[in-house]
């Protein structure tokens, strides 16, 4: 069973929009939460962490994280074209063994 | 900072031939994992490392062997590859302690058996 699951699939937005973008652990360890950000023919790179139950934002970009339904999501808004990418959550007990969802896929159309 | 290089860039192989990929970093990081990815998919877990000779099975260790040689490098073999398989293998590091810690990529390696 997928331990980290994303929603939606995949999602398009208009230059300038919001992109909200969500994810689920189903292991109640779970205590660590990031998203990496992967451009096509790239590798992932984190973009975001939250360890918290909050908010945390930087720039253009905001995450959120509900440790009790261990639901995380991240919310891009002005979005450019150059944020399309595959967004992938990954989730964490505190064993550095790191699950990761199947993305997902953001295309920002200008 | 650091990087992590893998190598090769690019792998073509034929059905049944045992495959070697070869992942080297110098971030002096404890962990590291080859994951594989599958087109426009999520990452999945092969093999991980927490130190070196150690050596921990992922989802989706069947079919493939790992050998942590030291410290900085990590290789996976294929150990007979599929007809028509195409994927990329992605290697990756962190630290290692009492808590979990973000990963490092390395460019991949693109997979493709005829």
């Amino acid at each position: 069973q997928q331990k980290v699951q994303q929603s939606p699939e995949s999602l398009i937005v208009p230059e300038g929009g919001m992109a909200s973008l969500n994810c689920t652990s189903s292991d109640r360890n779970v205590d660590y939460f990031w998203w990496y950000r992967q451009h096509s023919g790239k590798s992932p790179k984190m973009l975001m962490s939250i360890f918290s139950n909050g908010e945390k934002e930087e720039g253009r970009f905001t995450v959120h994280l509900n440790k009790a339904s261990l639901h995380t999501s991240l919310h891009i808004r002005d979005s450019q074209p150059s944020d399309s990418a595959l967004y992938l959550c990954a989730a964490s007990p505190s064993n550095n063994r790191i699950f990761f969802g199947d993305g997902t896929q953001l295309v920002v159309k200008p | 900072g650091g990087i992590i290089t893998q190598t090769p860039k690019f792998l073509i192989g034929q059905e049944g031939q045992k495959l070697t990929l070869k992942c080297q970093q110098n971030f002096n990081h404890d962990t590291m994992y080859w994951y594989r990815q599958d087109s426009g998919k999520g990452l999945r877990l092969i093999y991980y490392s927490i130190t070196e000779n150690d050596l921990q099975k992922g989802d989706l260790s069947e079919g493939y062997d790992a050998s942590r040689e030291k410290k900085s490098s990590f290789s996976l073999t294929v150990t007979s590859a599929q007809k028509n398989e195409m994927a990329v293998f992605l290697c990756a590091s962190s630290m290692w302690g009492e808590s979990s810690y973000e990963q490092y990529f390395g460019p991949g390696t693109r997979l493709t058996v005829l």
